[in-house]
């Protein structure tokens, strides 16, 4: 089975919109945690924002946060009145910290939703 | 300068021939990683390795050979390319406590 899911292959908003980019995962290890990041058209891994498993409030940083439903195992990144510099392919991941503890820090990525912000 | 350095940054080769990835490192992390990306697939795993003398199968390895030549420095081989690994590849590394993994700057390599 598939341990991150993005089922939004692309999708396109409005400038100054605020659009919701899906992920839900699946893991049965109680300490995670969850990494969005953002590769422009130039190729890049750029890191967004991170949610821990244990982490009692969902993640903010700057224009982006994070809708953390930990019984639903999704982890949807908002990213807030979009700018044109926001179009992207943009990856969920998950780290799982304690079955595999000997896997050292390995992500899991999922497949990528592609934002295109339209002027 | 980049933190984590990939070289080449683009390379075309031919199936049979050996091609080799390199990739430093400035941020002074144990861990290093070689993902590859293909489109709809996200990053998928190759090697992973926990300092020098620790190397690790990642999910798809079959093809693949590393090389951790320095605490700074981990290498990708392909033996024999063949089109089939046409592919952006990815190296990183990640600080032990937080789990963020720190990406070079991407090869992208064409296998014809």
């Amino acid at each position: 089975a598939q341990k991150i899911t993005q089922t939004q292959p692309g999708m396109f908003v409005q400038e100054k919109e605020a659009v919701t980019l899906d992920c839900t995962y699946d893991t049965s290890d109680p300490s995670y945690g969850l990494f969005w990041y953002k590769q422009p058209s130039s190729g890049e891994m750029i890191f967004l924002i991170y949610q821990g498993s244990y982490d009692q409030q969902n993640a903010t940083e700057g224009r982006y946060s994070l809708n953390f439903q930990k019984a639903r195992k999704s982890a949807n990144l908002v990213i807030s009145a979009s700018q044109l510099g926001d179009s992207a392919m943009y990856f969920c991941a998950m780290r799982e910290y304690q079955l595999i503890k000997a896997a050292g820090n390995k992500l899991t990525f999922g497949g990528g939703t592609r934002v295109l912000v339209k002027p | 300068d980049a933190d984590v350095t990939q070289t080449p940054r683009n390379r075309i080769t031919k199936t049979g021939k050996r091609i080799m990835l390199e990739c430093s490192q400035t941020k002074g992390h144990d861990r290093m990683y070689w993902y590859r990306q293909d489109p709809g697939l996200g990053l998928r795993l190759i090697y992973y390795s926990f300092d020098v003398k620790d190397i690790n199968k990642g999910e798809i390895s079959d093809g693949y050979s590393v090389s951790r030549q320095a605490q700074a420095k981990f290498s990708l081989s392909l033996e024999s390319a063949i089109p089939n690994q046409t592919a952006l590849y990815f190296c990183a590394t990640s600080d032990q406590s937080t789990g963020e993994l720190f990406f070079g700057e991407g090869s992208r390599l064409t296998v014809l």
